[in-house]
C-alpha cells in the first residue's frame, strides 16, 4: 500500500509570492489533516478535511486555505508569502478524522524555504 | 481550544538507563492522547497511544501513563537504547467535541547516549 505522498519536496519563493502544496493520502482514508514544522514549534494544526469539508481549523491567518477533492487529494495554499512562513509543511490522513481513530499517516513533508 | 505543554524539551540520558517525558493538556473533554517519534530526516510515526478510560499502557520497553484528574500523560521508555534518540511528540484531542483534530506539544528531543 502506497504512504501519503507530498509535492514538492523541496521549494524556494520570494516574500509575496504564493505557494500551493499537494498531498495524496493513502488510498482509503478519507481524512487529509495539514500540520507546519518549524523548530521549537512542534506540530502546529493548520486543517482537517474530511469527504471534501473542512472539519476544523488552526489559529492561522487567512493566507492559509486548503481543500480537498472527491478522491481525497488535498492542497494547501499560502498566499503573500513572509518570511516566518519558511518550515515543513506536513500532511497526515487517516481512515476517519485523525483524533477519532488515532494513528495519522505522515508524509515526508514539503519544505518551504520564503526568501 | 486545547493547549498541549511538553516537558523536557531536551533530555539526554545514557544506553540503559529510563527516560519520562510528560505532558499536560487543557481541555478536560479530551479523550485520545497519542506520542510520534520522529527520527532526524524522517516523518513522524505513532508509537503509542491511550485512551481516557485507561490509566496505563505498556508495549514492551516503552509505556504511557494517563492522570485525568491532574490532566497529565507521561510517556516511559526503559532500557534506553541508542536507535531511541529522535525527537518524541504527545497529543492531545476529544474526538466528537469542538477539536476532534490532534493537538501536539513542541517536542522533546531525546538523545541516548551510548
Amino acid at each position: 500500500k502506497a504512504g501519503v505522498t507530498q509535492t514538492p519536496r523541496y521549494l524556494i519563493k520570494t516574500r509575496g509570492q504564493q505557494v500551493t502544496l499537494s498531498c495524496s493520502p493513502i488510498s482509503g482514508h478519507r481524512s487529509v489533516s495539514w500540520y507546519q514544522q518549524t523548530p521549537g514549534q512542534g506540530l502546529q494544526f493548520l486543517f482537517e478535511y474530511f469527504s471534501e469539508t473542512q472539519r476544523n481549523k488552526g489559529n492561522f491567518p487567512g493566507r492559509f486555505s486548503g481543500r480537498q477533492f472527491s478522491n481525497s487529494r488535498s492542497e494547501m495554499n499560502v498566499s503573500t508569502l513572509e518570511l516566518g512562513d519558511s518550515a515543513l509543511y506536513l500532511c497526515a490522513s487517516s481512515l476517519e478524522s485523525g483524533g477519532a481513530t488515532g494513528e495519522l499517516f505522515f508524509g515526508e513533508g514539503s519544505r518551504l524555504t520564503v526568501l | 481550544g486545547e493547549n498541549v505543554e511538553q516537558h523536557p524539551s531536551t533530555l539526554s540520558v545514557q544506553e540503559g538507563d529510563s527516560a519520562v517525558i510528560k505532558c499536560t493538556y487543557s481541555d478536560s473533554a479530551s479523550n485520545y492522547f497519542p506520542w510520534y517519534k520522529q527520527e532526524l530526516g524522517k516523518r513522524p510515526q505513532l508509537i503509542i497511544d491511550i485512551r481516557s478510560n485507561v490509566g496505563e499502557k505498556k508495549d514492551q520497553r516503552i509505556a504511557v501513563t494517563l492522570n485525568k484528574t491532574a490532566k497529565h500523560f507521561s510517556l516511559h521508555i526503559t532500557e534506553t537504547q541508542p536507535e531511541d534518540s529522535a525527537v518524541y511528540f504527545c497529543a492531545a484531542s476529544n474526538y466528537g467535541g469542538s477539536q476532534g483534530n490532534l493537538i501536539f506539544g513542541k517536542g522533546t528531543k531525546l538523545s541516548v547516549k551510548p
